[in-house]
């Protein structure tokens, strides 16, 4: 299993970029990598997933590297109500493959 | 659609006490999953499934029974309840490969 690490917290004001950074060291080939966004006594839901290079969707975009160790979701111009919990998730639908979520990232956006 | 559907929402169980906590979905996912979340704390996987008669064991399974009867259903079983599963679980559904993760809205669970 792809473990996951990310900073436990970060703090950004309003209308500035947030970059949270996961490291993947031992990630596999067949792995992709997606993130998931967590409000309080809310399940997590999705934000964006990519393999390599840049994905970018309405929302966010997902940095990944050649060599894949790490990734980084970019928030563009946050406001108050992306304050939650974001997580990097590493893993394969194919097969017996549980999906194990790492400990989070808190964002508090300040205004 | 309705989603992943979970019941109860909230449940205060006494040690000892079982109690079955439901998940239900409709987009005909083949994989399910069980997480609990303790206050402040991240997911962890309880059980899993990738398809009807197919259960496996995730980080966190000691204390908990699962079944995968249907497609539809994946029921999470406590069959001697204690104060540390006192905690928020998430069922939560994929369909296919490298899909997206639903979540349900959570069942609250109080052992006293």
């Amino acid at each position: 299993l792809a473990k996951t690490t990310q900073p436990i917290s970060m703090d950004s004001y309003e209308g500035q970029e947030v970059n949270i950074t996961c490291s993947h060291n031992n990630i596999a080939t067949n792995d992709y990598i997606t993130w998931y966004q967590q409000f309080p006594s809310q399940g997590p839901r999705f934000i964006i997933q990519g393999y390599k290079t840049k994905v970018t969707n309405e929302v966010a975009s997902l940095f990944i590297p050649a060599d894949r160790k790490s990734s980084t979701l970019s928030l563009p111009r946050v406001s108050l109500s992306d304050t939650a919990v974001y997580y990097c998730l590493v893993g394969a639908g194919s097969g017996n493959t549980p999906l194990v979520f790492g400990k989070g990232t808190r964002l508090s956006v300040i205004a | 659609n309705a989603g992943v559907t979970q019941t109860p929402k909230f449940q205060v169980l006494k040690t000892g006490q079982s109690m079955t906590l439901q998940c239900a979905q409709d987009m005909n996912h083949e994989y399910m999953s069980w997480y609990r979340q303790d206050p402040g704390m991240g997911l962890r996987l309880i059980h899993y499934s990738v398809g009807a008669g197919i259960t496996d064991q995730g980080e966190v399974p000691n204390g908990y029974n699962v079944s995968r009867s249907t497609t539809e259903d994946f029921p999470l079983r406590l069959l001697s309840a204690a104060p540390s599963q006192t905690s928020v679980y998430f069922c939560a559904s994929r369909a296919g490969s490298y899909g997206e993760l639903f979540f349900g809205e959570g069942s609250r669970l109080t052992v006293l």
